[in-house]
């Protein structure tokens, strides 16, 4: 079974431009989660979808992030106008429902805005 | 707001010997507790978990301890093994998803 799928693995932008990171879940898996970690800090929640659905968006960091999963398989997270503190790790994670059922995280996707 | 501190951000332990890993969290909402392992260019794998209703929980080399009282959980690697060098992390969650994960140690076993 394959795991989750994150591209690209690494991107290098601008200020002021525009990034869309794309993640793929695990297949079956109706919950998605997508989270940041910067600057070798902790890792924090941006936010969880459930099907297509957002379910909790608690996280993003301002209205420049959009994140959707249309037809609620794969799930983009756009930046626009990326800013140099939206540099980070951005890592993508899928579980089936359930509370307690584990989070399957993909390799993350390192974002360097220049 | 850091819920979840990981206070010692590298560990170097000899191979054989045992590492013993660190967390203190803030909110007495939290009641699951997970720690994962990554390697470089990976994603966090989970490792062991423990509920709010228990103190100790088991697997193979790995054990998590959890005293509530002081808000404290650690990770016990007995013995230690060259493929345990990796970033550690702690995290938590309430009664939800979302997981409030430490900022992760450094574990580097040496031969």
């Amino acid at each position: 079974e394959a795991g989750v799928t994150q591209f690209p693995s690494h991107s290098v932008i601008e200020k002021g431009q525009t990034v869309t990171l794309r993640c793929d879940p695990i297949s079956g898996h109706d919950n998605l989660y997508w989270y940041r970690r910067v600057m070798g800090k902790e890792i924090k929640f941006l936010l969880h979808f459930v099907k297509e659905s957002k379910q909790d968006e608690s996280g993003m960091p301002n209205n420049r992030f959009l994140a959707e999963r249309t037809g609620g398989t794969y799930s983009t997270l756009k930046v626009q106008p990326a800013e140099l503190e939206d540099s980070g790790v951005y890592f993508c994670a899928s579980s089936h429902g359930g509370h307690y059922n584990e989070q399957f995280f993909g390799p993350g996707t390192r974002l360097t805005v220049l | 707001d850091q819920q979840v501190k990981q206070n010692s951000p590298s560990l170097s332990v000899q191979e054989g010997r045992i590492s013993i890993l660190n967390c203190d969290y803030t909110n007495s909402m939290f009641d699951y507790f997970l720690w994962y392992k990554k390697y470089p260019a990976e994603g966090p794998t989970f490792l062991i978990s423990i509920s709010s209703i228990k103190d100790k929980n088991e697997d193979g080399r790995f054990t998590v301890f959890l005293n509530k009282s002081a808000k404290h959980l650690s990770l016990h690697i007995v013995p230690s093994q060259p493929g345990d060098s990796a970033v550690y992390f702690c995290a938590a969650r309430r009664n939800d998803y979302k997981l409030s994960f430490g900022a992760g140690t450094t574990v580097t076993v040496r031969a």
